[in-house]
């Protein structure tokens, strides 16, 4: 079954760090580039961050620009995005997906999501 | 605020004809294609159009996408009570170097 299960996410103060993971399983993960995306509670979906199949080339959203690192371990079937100095509109549920393959952009594939709180 | 623009709601009974607008510029929609997922409550979003009017397998033909300009569109024929839930149009932006999503649109079967 394809499947992408993201982890690591909780409670966290603000200016305070958090990674996550999304491990992928049931197709050949290093041949996908995949993506971030957040949703505020109550809120709308807002794209985060996307990394190539190899790794090589990544992007971010202006809000976590400097802040929040995407990476992936191809041998490990994993995607991760390292968070820093954590913010209160940081707040959300993080979502992986896969980008639909000959595209970069269409998400075929999401997680089930992992909620980020920042709060003190 | 978001890059596309999308009305907050829509709503229809079950059986009729409804649509969707997605307004954005020629950074975005204009220059790249344009995907639409659904989102039921509770859940993660779904692929429901990619490449402006493609729909994944599993997808009923019910569901139909198209973009002409800087505007693109969802149409939903045949309404059914299972179709209730947000939905978001998504495009890459050529000036921001980002994807940008709409603010979605609540569709509400009366």
């Amino acid at each position: 079954e394809v499947q992408l299960v993201e982890s690591g996410g909780g409670l966290v103060q603000p200016g305070g760090s958090l990674r996550l993971s999304c491990a992928a399983s049931g197709f050949t993960f290093s041949s996908y580039w995949m993506h971030w995306v957040r949703q505020a509670p109550g809120k709308g979906l807002v794209w985060v961050s996307r990394i190539s199949s190899d790794g090589s080339s990544t992007n971010y959203a202006d809000s976590v620009k400097g802040r929040f690192t995407i990476s992936r371990d191809n041998a490990k079937n994993t995607l991760y995005l390292q968070m820093n100095s954590l913010r209160a509109e940081d707040t959300a549920v993080y979502y992986c997906a896969r980008a639909w393959h000959g595209t970069r952009n269409a998400f075929d594939i999401w997680g089930q999501g992992t909620m980020v709180t920042v709060s003190s | 605020q978001s890059v596309l623009t999308q009305p907050p709601s829509a709503s229809g009974t079950p059986g009729q004809r409804v649509t969707i607008s997605c307004s954005g510029s020629s950074s975005n929609i204009r220059s790249n294609t344009v995907n639409w997922y659904q989102q039921l409550p509770g859940t993660a979003p779904k692929l429901l159009i990619y490449s402006n009017n493609q729909r994944p397998s599993g997808v009923p033909d019910r569901f139909s996408g198209s973009k002409s300009g800087t505007s693109a569109s969802l149409a939903i024929s045949g309404l059914q009570s299972e179709d209730e839930a947000d939905y978001y149009c998504a495009a890459w932006d050529d000036s921001l170097n980002a994807l940008v999503f709409g603010g979605g649109t609540k569709l509400t079967v009366l």
